[in-house]
């Protein structure tokens, strides 16, 4: 059963750091691009980071370029996301995401998705 | 950046009627290449996180019920419920896979009548 779990989330100042991580299992973890999708609570959903397989590419959102790092640990089959220079409108459930099986080049919509991380920035 | 404006932002169906929702992106999603739309869509119900429905924009994600379909191309999409069931309430949102950022329209709302 392919399983995705969220950790890390919490309280945190403004200007803080936090690192998410994202247990993933179930699956050839080292196969598949993932994703982090962020959503405010009651608010919709807004992609926030992306890797490849090797974590060799990535990308981000313009919002939180320079500020989140993605990266992945295939060995521990753990994907991540590092916050830095935390700020009030970060607050917000943050996911992790797979891509689907039959699509392999990093276009493609989620099948998996973590429960998800609340991180909350505020003094 | 791909803006997904989806509309209504909220719906009210009677339990066995259609449901329809409309997706429109700002710039085409088909692919030339392969003549792929990159538009999915999710359903997210209360407390839970997205499930893919559907993708390529019309194709149903194995164990999703045949009463939900996409159809569209191009910069215009509709996600249609044939026959709503107490267990479609919930929030539905498009997203385009064509460029990155990667985007979501505002979603769905779907409630009972």
């Amino acid at each position: 059963e392919v399983q995705l779990v969220e950790s890390g989330g919490g309280l945190v100042q403004p200007g803080g750091s936090l690192r998410l991580s994202c247990a993933a299992s179930g699956f050839t973890f080292s196969s598949f691009w993932m994703h982090w999708v962020r959503q405010v609570p009651g608010k919709g959903l807004v992609w926030v980071s992306r890797i490849d397989t090797d974590g060799s590419r990535t990308r981000c959102a313009d919002s939180v370029k320079g500020r989140f790092t993605i990266s992945r640990d295939n060995a521990k089959n753990t994907l991540y996301l590092q916050m830095n220079s935390l700020r009030a409108e970060d607050t917000a459930v943050y996911y992790c995401a797979r891509d689907v099986a039959s699509c392999t080049n990093g276009v493609c919509p989620h099948d998996y998705w973590g429960q998800g991380t609340l991180v909350t920035v505020s003094s | 950046d791909i803006v997904m404006t989806q509309s209504p932002d909220s719906l009210a169906v009677s339990l066995g009627e259609r449901a329809t929702i409309n997706c429109k992106s700002s710039q085409s999603v088909l692919y030339s290449s392969n003549n792929e739309n990159y538009l999915a869509w999710y359903q997210q119900k209360p407390g839970q996180p997205p499930k893919l429905l559907i993708y390529w924009a019309s194709t149903r994600e194995s164990g999703v019920p045949d009463r939900f379909s996409g159809s569209g191309s191009g910069t215009d999409f509709t996600l249609t419920i044939s026959s709503l069931q107490a267990e479609d309430v919930a929030v539905y949102y498009c997203q385009q896979y064509y460029s990155t950022p990667l985007t979501f329209g505002g979603g769905t709302r779907v409630e009972i009548k």
